[in-house]
């Protein structure tokens, strides 16, 4: 089946840096989502389909080319704090989903 | 905004006792999904519908069933639960166009503890 794998596990940076998390697939698509999610929170989407407004923080962006994909966290704030999860989702006909294991980001003050 | 409510938030079972877990979107989408997330780990797909009166396995559907009596709910029902099914669960909703799915829209989460 699909498998989602995401890079690095865990991230420590210092408030003001810029983070940036890989994710890459055993398949080649643009189906893929980004979300955020506080210790024992809502998940809550960062962005979507190539084009669509993130409906996240503003101050990411995603580049999602072949089986990669980079989410990039500009001017990290501690409240940026959290795990990050990158999702690969089917093509119309093919509903399946998989998550990778998520990146625990740490900002520090 | 959209809104996906979840209840109970969480909760304590007994070893093979029956547990219904609900969920609820008031966002009009078709599909819906239940997710599980353990501990240190990403969202495992159990059940997902899109459609009223019809349920479709996840990945990992064995011990759940999946009921979605409208389009606004959708529950998922643990007929015998077992230590292994302690985790967090999540619900979700969403759009499908053209390009596929939109953007999921999740629920809190709900605990459930089986001791």
């Amino acid at each position: 089946g699909q498998q989602v794998q995401q890079s690095p596990a865990s991230l420590v940076l210092q408030e003001g840096e810029n983070a940036e998390l890989q994710c890459s697939f055993s398949i080649s698509t643009n189906q893929v989502q980004w979300f955020y999610q506080r210790p024992g929170g809502r998940l809550i989407g960062l962005s979507y389909i190539p084009g669509m407004k993130p409906t996240g923080k503003q101050t990411s962006s995603t580049v999602t080319k072949g089986r990669h994909s980079s989410l990039t966290i500009s001017s990290s704030q501690t409240t940026d704090s959290g795990t990050y999860f990158c999702v690969l989702r089917g093509n119309y006909g093919n509903e399946k989903i998989t998550f990778g294991a998520g990146t625990k980001l740490t900002i520090k003050p | 905004e959209a809104a996906v409510t979840q209840s109970p938030r969480s909760k304590v079972a007994v070893t093979g006792g029956k547990v219904t877990l609900s969920c609820h979107q008031t966002n009009n989408h078709d599909y819906m999904y239940w997710y599980r997330q353990d501990t240190g780990h990403g969202l495992r797909l159990i059940h997902y519908s899109y459609v009223a009166d019809s349920t479709e396995k996840g990945d990992i559907p064995d011990g759940y069933k999946a009921s979605r009596p409208s389009q606004e709910n959708f529950s998922l029902i643990l007929e015998l639960a077992s230590l292994s099914q302690t985790a967090v669960y999540f619900c979700a909703s969403s759009e499908w166009g053209q390009g596929g799915p939109y953007e999921q829209y999740f629920g809190p989460g709900t605990r459930l503890t089986v001791l």
